[in-house]
């Protein structure tokens, strides 16, 4: 079974400052891991994603993260926030050897991002 | 477009009583699900249907019931309504197809049982 430790679970930021958010991952087997963001009172949706290649990974509104095997991480950053990344944020894990259909996915318990003005 | 719509969203229950949450997507999705997110639990799959007439149980099912009618509705059943049910829920959607790991999302529905 796979399971997602998302290692801080509020993290407060100056606006302009550079964030980090952690994720690590457990899996005996290859995965696909994601990053959602949930702003207040929506629905999450998709940042970005690893599913093979480049172990940097960019994605919307100015995030990236690294896949790190060896180390079994997909750590989050954005060089400089803004008032309007205030969000929450879930790591999600899935095993890519699952059918297409019925593939789940595992989310983490979430870190919120606060950016202070 | 609509994307995945849930309704209601609020709602207060008394311990026992019954209701439905709804959740429709305009969008043909083979797949869907619901999710329920506590405060420092992160999301937890409650059951998830990979087409009509197919549904099947995830994490946290027990004290739901699902069923999947139409491509386009799944609705979430509470039969007996327990204060550990108080929690914010999201209908979520895909293609069968798409591999890719991209769930689309409801707005929530948050329920409180008293």
């Amino acid at each position: 079974a796979q399971s997602v430790t998302q290692l801080d679970s509020q993290v407060p930021v100056f606006e302009e400052a550079p964030v980090e958010l952690r994720c690590n991952y457990s899996s005996s087997v290859s995965v696909y891991l994601f990053w959602y963001v949930q702003y207040p009172n929506q629905g999450l949706q998709l940042l970005l994603k690893y599913l093979s290649g480049s172990t940097l990974v960019k994605g919307i509104n100015g995030f990236e993260a690294e896949f790190n095997k060896s180390q079994t991480s997909f750590h989050l950053r954005k060089p400089s926030v803004h008032i309007s990344d205030t969000a929450e944020y879930f790591c999600a894990v899935r095993n890519p050897y699952s059918g297409a259909g019925s593939y789940q996915l595992t989310f983490g318990k979430g870190t919120k991002l606060s950016v202070i003005p | 477009n609509a994307g995945v719509t849930q309704t209601p969203k609020f709602q207060v229950l008394k311990t026992g009583q019954s209701m439905t949450l709804q959740c429709a997507q305009d969008m043909n999705h083979e797949y869907m699900s619901w999710y329920r997110q506590d405060p420092g639990m992160g999301l937890r799959l409650i059951h998830y249907s990979v087409g009509a007439g197919i549904t099947d149980q995830g994490e946290v099912p027990n004290g739901y019931n699902v069923s999947r009618s139409t491509t386009e509705d799944f609705p979430l059943r509470l039969l007996s309504a327990a204060p550990s049910q108080t929690s914010v829920y999201f209908c979520a959607s895909r293609p069968s197809s798409l591999n890719t790991g991209e769930l689309f999302f409801g707005e929530g529905s948050r329920l409180t049982v008293l």
